[in-house]
């Protein structure tokens, strides 16, 4: 069935450096790959999402790849600050006119930056 | 513009039991769509509603069902509660034209059942 894996399941790295989350997907018909910053009792909140026709997408420190060949997908967080301390998600989706859009969420990467 | 509202925000039941959780979408959009996330995991898809009619669903079973009234809001039903039910039910709304299937979470409910 249809699956997302995604790794690390946590990351801790010094404020100021990188933090790189790595995902694949399963379904060759996912097309829509969101991902989502969950803070602690909060919602999940959308960040940045790619579509299939696009290989990269970036958004001031936060970028995204899409390598649909190997079904791989990333996001890129640079000059990490304090406040992108939170849990964060990759997901998968089949969108288009017609059919339905249901999300398949990875595990999770709990990601902390150290002051 | 008021964003995708949950009711209740918390909730308390036994074994057995039945829950009606309750979701509003963003202004404008047309679809709910529904997520278990038990801790420490990702949300997993319950069943989505478009024009008042289940149009997908994921791997729950039959105890777990929804409605969406013309107003576009949604009801997501559980009977015969389980201690593994326990968990956030997120709902997410989405407006459904073309290739636009952004969803906005809702802040969801957080269901004990003990």
């Amino acid at each position: 069935g249809e699956n997302v894996e995604q790794h690390p399941s946590t990351l801790s790295v010094q404020e100021g450096d990188s933090a790189v989350i790595k995902c694949t997907y399963s379904d060759s018909a996912s097309n829509y790959f969101p991902w989502y910053k969950q803070e602690l009792g909060k919602r999940p909140q959308l960040i940045i999402d790619i579509r299939s026709n696009v290989g990269e997408k970036k958004d001031q420190r936060i970028a995204v790849t899409l390598n649909k060949t190997a079904k791989h997908f990333s996001l890129h967080i640079t000059e990490t600050q304090p406040e992108d301390s939170a849990v964060y998600f990759c997901a998968a989706s089949e969108a288009g006119y017609s059919s339905a859009s249901k999300i398949i969420f990875g595990s999770g990467t709990r990601l902390s930056i150290r002051p | 513009d008021a964003g995708v509202t949950q009711s209740p925000t918390h909730l308390i039941k036994t074994r057995g039991q039945q829950v009606t959780l309750r979701c509003s979408p963003k202004s404008g959009h047309d679809t709910v769509s529904w997520y278990q996330q038990a801790l420490g995991q990702g949300p997993q898809f319950i069943f989505q509603y478009y024009e008042e009619e289940e149009r997908q669903r994921g791997n729950f079973p039959d105890r777990f069902s929804g409605h969406q009234f013309p107003n576009y809001s949604s009801e997501l039903n559980v009977n015969a509660l389980l201690l593994g039910d326990s968990a956030l039910y997120l709902c997410a709304s989405s407006l459904t034209t073309g290739d636009r299937v952004t969803q906005y979470f809702g802040p969801g409910t957080r269901l004990l059942v003990l």
